[in-house]
């Protein structure tokens, strides 16, 4: 079946500027979250979803960041008044369920370069 | 805090000889270990994982881990490398109460023809 989809696969931002990234996570999966990978930092945790519903937003590096899932399927990633500094590959996965033996399956990414 | 650490940035191997990329963890509790790999400009797919039971984990495309609780570690293994294994490598640890990931730096595995 299909896999995790992110859209798009590269962004190419001004400094200042607005960004949407998008996740489709595997179908009938429950919980999605959002990773970013950036040579500074490595992989990095940003937010969890179950459902609709974000109980650990703790990895949102500021208030810039923000996220929604609707349906509990497609998620946005939001990124507001860009920085040079937001520039990384993020990185979304998905699991049937967020238990502790559950494997999170990842998407390709979203490479984001702000200029 | 649960944490993963891999000590090798880049290994190097010869095609047909066996790899080890090292891993080892820290955690409160029972561990719940992953294994990725990541291919350039691609993300990251799962190889395998020890939950429980048998302390050497098989996986996808050759490889296996073992789990050695007295040392904490899980390294990654393969007896024989092909040079298309070449690719960044990253162990995870389960962590928190929503199971997010934490990973490892991450190790470059190149294996020369």
């Amino acid at each position: 079946g299909a896999g995790v989809s992110q859209s798009p696969s590269n962004k190419v931002t001004e400094k200042g500027k607005d960004v949407e990234l998008r996740c489709d996570p595997i179908s009938g999966h429950t919980a999605l979250y959002w990773y970013r990978q950036s040579l500074g930092q490595g992989l990095e945790f940003l937010i969890y979803f179950q459902g609709n519903s974000a109980p650990d937003k703790s990895g949102l590096p500021s208030d810039r960041f923000s996220a929604e899932r609707t349906g509990g399927s497609v998620s946005t990633l939001t990124i507001q008044r860009t920085q040079q500094e937001d520039s990384a590959v993020y990185l979304c996965a998905s699991s049937a369920i967020a238990g502790e033996a559950n494997t999170q399956y990842f998407g390709p990414g979203t490479r984001l370069t702000v200029l | 805090a649960q944490s993963v650490a891999q000590p090798e940035d880049q290994v190097n191997v010869a095609e047909g000889n066996p790899l080890t990329v090292k891993c080892t963890y820290s955690v409160s509790g029972n561990p719940y270990l992953f294994w990725y790999v990541q291919y350039p400009n691609r993300g990251l797919q799962f190889l395998l994982k020890y939950i429980t039971g048998d302390n050497l984990v098989k996986g996808s495309y050759g490889f296996e881990a073992e789990f050695n609780k007295s040392q904490t570690s899980f390294h990654l293994k393969k007896p024989s490398a092909l040079v298309s294994d070449s690719a960044l490598y990253f162990c995870a640890v389960k962590g928190g109460a929503t199971n997010k990931l934490i990973f490892g730096t991450g190790t470059l595995l190149a294996v020369q023809p």
